[in-house]
């Protein structure tokens, strides 16, 4: 079974407005924490923001923030004010805290944002 | 600081070649991983190192072997290439245990004739 889920295989918006990038995941783990990561057409990995599951609050990095809502297991990606340079392929990711010392992360197959002008 | 470091960023191969990918970073970071990277198919974990001296498979590890060399060198090693092989190949790095940001190398594109 897929542990994180991005239903969005692309996604269009314009520029100024905000968009959502849907994640939704799948663990028993009480402790994990969730990541995007950015992936431009250039190709590099660009970290974003980061969610621990005992974070009381939303994370928030400057345009990006993370719509964490627990019960749902869902960790949407929200960009407000998209700008051009915001069109990339977003990946969200997931880290069990109880397997052992094991530090991997579980990947979603990533949604393609389009801003247009 | 570089962060991630990898080497080569291109690399073109015939069938039955061996190589070995480079990466090292420069942060202190006990955990260190491969991935391969493929349309449609998001990141795939190849092999990760937990701290040094210390290696697992991860998802797609067929292939491929590892050296965690010290704690800022993790290199790959393809010993027999194949064109399944054809990938775009990333490193990345995780400080431990509660780290919470993995930082990726730049990526080295792998064409496999």
């Amino acid at each position: 079974a897929q542990k994180i889920t991005q239903t969005q295989p692309g996604m269009f918006v314009q520029e100024k407005e905000a968009v959502t990038l849907d994640c939704t995941y799948d663990t028993s783990d009480p402790s994990y924490g969730l990541f995007w990561y950015k992936q431009p057409s250039s190709g590099e990995m660009i970290f974003l923001i980061y969610q621990g599951s005992y974070d009381q609050q939303n994370a928030t990095e400057g345009r990006y923030s993370l719509n964490f809502q627990k019960a749902r297991k869902s960790a949407n990606l929200v960009i407000s004010a998209s700008q051009l340079g915001d069109s990339a392929m977003y990946f969200c990711a997931m880290r069990e805290d109880n397997a052992g010392n094991n530090r991997k992360l579980i990947w979603g197959l990533g949604t393609s944002l389009a801003v247009n002008p | 600081n570089a962060g991630v470091t990898q080497t080569p960023k291109f690399q073109v191969l015939k069938t039955g070649q061996s190589m070995t990918l480079q990466c090292a970073q420069d942060m202190n970071h006990n955990s260190m991983y491969w991935y391969r990277q493929d349309p449609g198919m998001g990141l795939r974990l190849i092999y990760y190192s937990a701290s040094e001296g210390t290696t697992d498979k991860g998802e797609v590890p067929n292939g491929y072997n590892v050296s965690r060399l010290n704690k800022r060198e993790f290199s790959l090693r393809l010993e027999s290439a194949a064109p399944s092989q054809t990938s775009v190949y990333f490193c990345a790095s995780l400080t431990g245990p509660w780290g919470d940001t993995q930082y990726f190398g730049p990526g080295t594109r792998l064409t496999v004739l």
